[in-house]
């Protein structure tokens, strides 16, 4: 198992440009979600899924938005880059019910917007 | 809402000695479950111990303990024999566990980066 992949690994865009950061994970999990890290901050969640067709809103909404169209891939749109969306973003997954199961993170995506 | 609070930014401990990153938090729930997560400098966040909220033992991951203290709202981690291996920033989190609908959703504290010299 790959498990959670994250693409690309750097990126660099110029404010108003859009991007898709991708997301995959070949676990079967159901659940999935989107965090971004900045320093003194920690990491916080933008977005998150429990299954495909559905997705909900967690902390850090603004300027982002996400589709879960299949259980193994959950991209993150950035519609229009701004320089406070510069952060490193994680996406990870979790399986099953047990709401102490293990998150999965994937490897991050550093971002940089001029 | 929940909070995760780290009150120190950066730590340091010589290789073979112990150390205690701290940890405070903020809920109105009974049930829910906390972490420690550490990130070295490959950015990959590895899970280090869990413990869950009703269980009053400690959990203990080999060199990695915690201190689980409920009513102070208190999850303190202790790494004992410190490794160069442990240099890292380290995380911990809250998830809560009402009615299985957290869906995995995790708050973080701010951090604390640890450094271990030889």
């Amino acid at each position: 198992n790959a498990g959670v992949t994250q693409t690309p690994k750097f990126q660099v865009l110029k404010t108003g440009q859009s991007m898709t950061l991708q997301c995959a994970q070949d676990m079967n999990h159901e659940y999935m979600s989107w965090y971004r890290q900045d320093p003194g901050m920690g990491l916080r969640l933008i977005h998150y899924s429990v299954g495909a067709g559905i997705t909900d809103q967690g902390e850090v909404p603004n300027g982002y938005n996400v589709s879960r169209s299949t259980t193994e891939d959950f991209p993150l749109r950035l519609l229009s880059a701004a320089p406070s969306q510069t952060s490193v973003y994680f996406c990870a997954s979790k399986g099953g019910l047990a709401t102490y199961n293990e998150q999965f993170f994937g490897p991050g995506t550093r971002l940089t917007v001029l | 809402a929940q909070t995760v609070t780290q009150s120190q930014p950066e730590m340091s401990v010589q290789e073979a000695e112990t150390v205690t990153l701290s940890c405070t938090y903020d809920t109105s729930e009974n049930n829910y479950y906390l972490f420690w997560y550490k990130q070295p400098p490959s950015r990959q966040m590895i899970l280090v111990i869990r413990q869950e909220a009703y269980k009053q033992q400690n959990a203990t991951e080999n060199r990695f303990s915690v201190n689980f203290q409920k009513a102070a709202k208190s999850f303190s981690l202790k790494i004992s024999d410190s490794q160069l291996g442990d240099t890292a920033m380290y995380f911990c989190a809250f998830m809560s566990g009402v009615g299985g609908t957290s869906y995995g959703k995790l708050t973080f504290g701010q951090g604390t980066i640890l450094t271990v010299h030889p």
